[in-house]
């Protein structure tokens, strides 16, 4: 198993589908991130948990809704998207460390999920 | 406004050429770290190195090596003799040692490598 599994790999959906990306870590981290890459942006943060509480959202839209059952799994539910939401979605993890925070622990990344909304 | 400047948009080479990639990032913390990911065309990011602002020691992994200059606020990454493995896209990231920056990497907006044989 990878270190970060992420499913599907790609995904056309429609502007009124609901449709679920998932993502997985096998690390034992605690904190795990959805990232989005757009064309000729930089990586955008959209969400952070932290032992399964969400501790950041960096004013994303309410059409991405995030789920974090546990440490291991992390879902992005995705409802009435828009044709600018097609994006990479890239899902991370680390190990981090209370009082500290997770900037002296490297993110493993998943290898995304293409997302086309047409 | 953008903490992480990668200047170079795409930087093409033949294959044994050593390529330099520029990072400059802005920062007020004293402590923040500073890391390097590569991302082949298959869209994982690969994590390469990460640096502590306390750690201003170049480092040599291979034929990789980190320049890091505070005084500068830059974080160059060279590959020397460079292959064709080598081409992706770049990216260098900063992350801020504050709580309520948990989680929060902020990314340059990568440097494209061609390395052709």
């Amino acid at each position: 198993e990878t270190g970060v599994t992420q499913t599907p790999r790609h995904l056309v959906m429609g502007m009124t589908n609901k449709k679920s990306l998932k993502c997985e870590q096998h690390l034992g981290h605690n904190a795990m991130y959805w990232y989005k890459q757009s064309a000729k942006k930089p990586l955008e943060l959209m969400f952070v948990y932290n032992f399964k509480e969400q501790t950041e959202n960096n004013s994303v839209p309410s059409r991405f809704s995030p789920e974090c059952p546990n440490s291991s799994h992390l879902f992005l539910h995705l409802h009435t998207l828009q044709p600018e939401d097609s994006a990479l979605y890239l899902c991370a993890s680390s190990q981090a460390s209370p009082g500290t925070g997770p900037g002296n622990t490297e993110a493993f990344f998943g290898q995304g999920t293409r997302l086309t909304v047409v | 406004a953008q903490k992480v400047t990668q200047a170079q948009t795409e930087i093409s080479v033949v294959e044994k050429e050593d390529v330099t990639l520029d990072c400059v990032y802005e920062t007020r913390d004293t402590t923040y770290y500073l890391f390097w990911y590569k991302q082949p065309p298959s869209g994982e990011l690969v994590f390469l190195i990460r640096r502590n602002s306390f750690d201003e020691q170049n480092e040599i992994s291979g034929r990789y090596s980190w320049n890091f200059q505070k005084s500068t606020s830059s974080f160059n990454f060279t590959i020397t003799a460079s292959q064709v493995v080598d081409s992706a896209v770049y990216f260098c990231a900063l992350s801020e040692a504050l709580t309520d920056s948990w989680g929060k990497l902020q990314f340059g907006a990568g440097t494209q490598v061609v390395v052709t044989p």
